[in-house]
């Protein structure tokens, strides 16, 4: 499978500890984000890298949240103190080049936190 | 006012009907338009982009109208696989950057 993968799907955790989630992107392509989706609602955007730079991050991702994409291929989403609120679906896509694409992202299959 | 709002749904319809969702957006800037589906669970897939000509992929057709900010989906003879939830979606440059999610419209399909 070519697809973007993540790692855990699933995480239980209890309020206050860190939790950290991978996103393994599309090989060929250099552009990855991540997306927070809760019940009810549509993906809402978290953070934006372009290979290892982060070059956006949305008032959504307080200072508890850090991403990190070390060399331009994987990337972590770590939440520190998590919350209760913190409880949803943590999706990342991945997008080719401009040059290849059109602007359309490839989701990855979610990693689904509860916090109790 | 939200960037992208969409018609709350649900639509429950049976097979071979025809059905329509419609979507508008805030911000004036937006260049890139999308359709997505997502099957309960799972991720969002492309579905289809949207361009100010119109565009038709098989039963679906996009329309776009850059003037009212608005963007349409039409299904026609659907099935029940189509039941799934679909979500109108806008991107300010035509690569890289946010997607910016509508909340979605449920369709459910019933024989």
């Amino acid at each position: 499978d070519t697809g973007v993968s993540q790692d855990p799907r699933h995480k239980i955790t209890k309020r206050g500890q860190n939790v950290t989630f991978r996103c393994d992107p599309i090989s060929e392509h250099n552009r990855l984000y991540w997306y927070r989706q809760t019940l009810g609602q549509g993906p809402e955007f978290l953070t934006y890298f372009q290979n290892e730079a982060q070059l956006e991050k949305s008032r959504l991702l307080s200072d508890r949240f850090s991403a990190e994409r070390p060399k331009g291929s994987f990337s972590t989403l770590e939440i520190q103190r998590t919350e209760q609120g913190d409880s949803a679906m943590y999706l990342c896509a991945s997008s080719p080049p401009t040059s290849a694409g059109i602007g359309t992202q490839y989701f990855g299959p979610g990693t689904r936190l509860l916090v109790l | 006012r939200k960037e992208v709002e969409q018609d709350p749904g649900p639509f429950n319809v049976p097979e071979g009907a025809t059905v329509a969702f419609n979507c508008t957006y805030s911000n004036s800037a937006s260049q890139s338009f999308f359709w997505y589906r997502q099957d309960c669970r799972k991720e969002p897939k492309l579905l289809m982009s949207v361009y100010s000509s119109g565009n038709e992929d098989g039963r679906f057709t996009a329309q776009l109208n850059r003037a009212s900010q608005y963007i349409s989906l039409l299904i026609r003879d659907s099935k029940l696989s189509d039941s799934a939830t679909y979500l109108c979606v806008v991107n300010m440059r035509q690569a890289g950057t946010a997607l910016i999610f509508g909340k979605g419209t449920t369709l459910s399909v019933s024989s």
